[in-house]
């Protein structure tokens, strides 16, 4: 299984871009890369997702380099509303992954 | 759409008493389930997973068990809860190639 590595926090303030980085070395050809969000007493919700290159969707943008052995998570414009842990998950579903989350970055967002 | 369900969102158990949470997941079939425990302020640790009925793997020798009697149905359980087991605890479906999906969480504190 691939281990991720995340900083354990990061500061920022209303406006700013957010760029969060998570490193996973062994990552297998049939990893997928996922990002999830946790609010205080709420399960994780599932933000991104990608296998290479660039992912963008309407909350963020994904980038994985061509040798996928880490990825960033880009929050563009964040507000304060966007304080919360992010967790970068590799996975392979195929073969009933255990979904084993790191530690998280816990992300403060200062107005 | 698919939908999962975890109760109760709140319980407080004395000490030695047992436990039953239950997870149910609808609008799909034969997913991957998974029972994740939160403590105050840290990450994600996975308990026990399965890839169908009546298949458990567990990752933390601990005080709790689990099964799988129907496709879309996971429970938690204990004999006799320990202060230690206190904490948040999360169910996840996952689908092929998505990672997870999770409930909205039971609060469990053990008195």
């Amino acid at each position: 299984l691939a281990k991720t590595t995340q900083p354990i926090s990061m500061d920022s303030y209303e406006g700013q871009e957010v760029n969060i980085t998570c490193s996973h070395n062994n990552i297998a050809t049939n990893d997928y890369i996922t990002w999830y969000q946790q609010f205080p007493s709420q399960g994780p919700r599932f933000i991104i997702q990608g296998y290479k290159t660039k992912v963008t969707n309407e909350v963020a943008s994904l980038f994985i380099p061509a040798d996928r052995k880490s990825s960033t998570l880009s929050l563009p414009r964040v507000s304060l509303s966007d304080t919360a842990v992010y967790y970068c998950l590799v996975f392979n579903n195929n073969a009933g992954n255990m979904l084993t989350f790191g530690g998280g970055t816990r992300l403060m967002v200062k107005p | 759409s698919q939908t999962i369900h975890q109760w109760p969102a709140t319980l407080v158990q004395p000490v030695g008493s047992p436990l039953s949470l239950e997870c149910t997941v609808e609008g799909t079939s034969n997913p991957n389930l998974y029972w994740y425990r939160q403590a105050a302020g840290r990450g994600l640790q996975l308990l026990f997973y399965s890839v169908g009925i009546g298949q458990i793997s567990s990752e933390v020798p601990q005080n709790l068990s689990a099964s799988r009697p129907q496709d879309r149905q996971f429970i938690l359980s204990s004999k006799k809860l320990l202060l230690s087991d206190s904490g948040f605890y999360l169910c996840a479906w996952s689908p092929e190639s998505s990672g997870a999906f999770f409930g909205q969480g039971t609060r469990l504190t053990v008195v």
